[in-house]
């Protein structure tokens, strides 16, 4: 069954400083891995998605990374902002695919990006 | 941008009560989800609906629970007769192909419904 972790739980850092949220997930058979963020009171916004055969996605100042055979993804965000504060959360796709895209999810990283 | 709309934002009910919670999709998606996130826990996936039948549920997603698009652009979760293990936030999403983790077919969720049960 797959599971997926998420470290830190919680991270508070200063503004401008670079940081790395990491993801793990437990069987490397999967479709894509997305990061969302989530902001209280909103819904769950797609950052990022990257295929199980790529390597990295890029958007703005946020880079993201996918091992799969080590069951392992990143999302870097460079010189943080106080509006990056939020929940990172972290969601892996099953392989195979099927009818359904459903996904499953980490418990999440919430960022504090402090002025 | 288009998004996905969920009404009500909160709703507080008694146990024993049926709820319905209501979502209007983006427009020409043809896939629907339903997903929920109990207060500290994981989001969880209840349900993908597509053609006006489910195409796969989650073993939360019991007999207590229904989904239905009654109307060709709303699509609601009823849960029959709630229990107190219920309360949650909802969320519904929706996307264009059967795929929605490839490019411009990434799932859109609404903001979510919050539901109280006492």
């Amino acid at each position: 069954k797959q599971e997926v972790t998420q470290i830190p739980a919680a991270l508070s850092v200063p503004e401008g400083e670079n940081l790395v949220l990491n993801c793990s997930f437990t069987d490397s058979a999967i479709y894509n891995l997305q990061w969302f963020r989530q902001d209280p009171g909103k819904g769950l916004t797609s950052l990022l998605l990257i295929q199980s055969s790529q390597r990295e996605q890029t958007s703005g100042r946020l880079n993201a990374s996918l091992d799969k055979s080590s069951g392992r993804s990143t999302l870097y965000i460079a010189a943080s902002q106080p509006g990056d504060s939020a929940t990172y959360l972290c969601a892996v796709s099953p392989w195979p695919p099927g009818n359904n895209r459903k996904l499953i999810w980490g418990l999440g990283t919430s960022l504090a990006v402090n002025p | 941008e288009p998004e996905v709309t969920q009404t009500p934002s909160h709703q507080v009910t008694q146990m024993g009560q049926e709820v319905i919670l209501r979502c209007v999709p983006i427009s020409n998606h043809l896939y629907f989800y339903w997903y929920r996130q109990i207060l500290g826990q994981k989001v969880e996936f209840l349900v993908s609906f597509y053609n006006n039948e489910i195409s796969e549920k989650s073993e939360i997603f019991d007999d207590q629970f229904s989904v239905e698009r009654p109307d060709g652009s709303n699509f609601t979760l009823k849960i029959r007769s709630t229990k107190l293990e219920d309360s949650a936030m909802y969320f519904c999403a929706s996307s264009e192909s059967r795929d929605p983790g490839t490019g411009a077919n990434v799932l859109t969720f609404g903001a979510g419904s919050r539901l109280t049960v006492l």
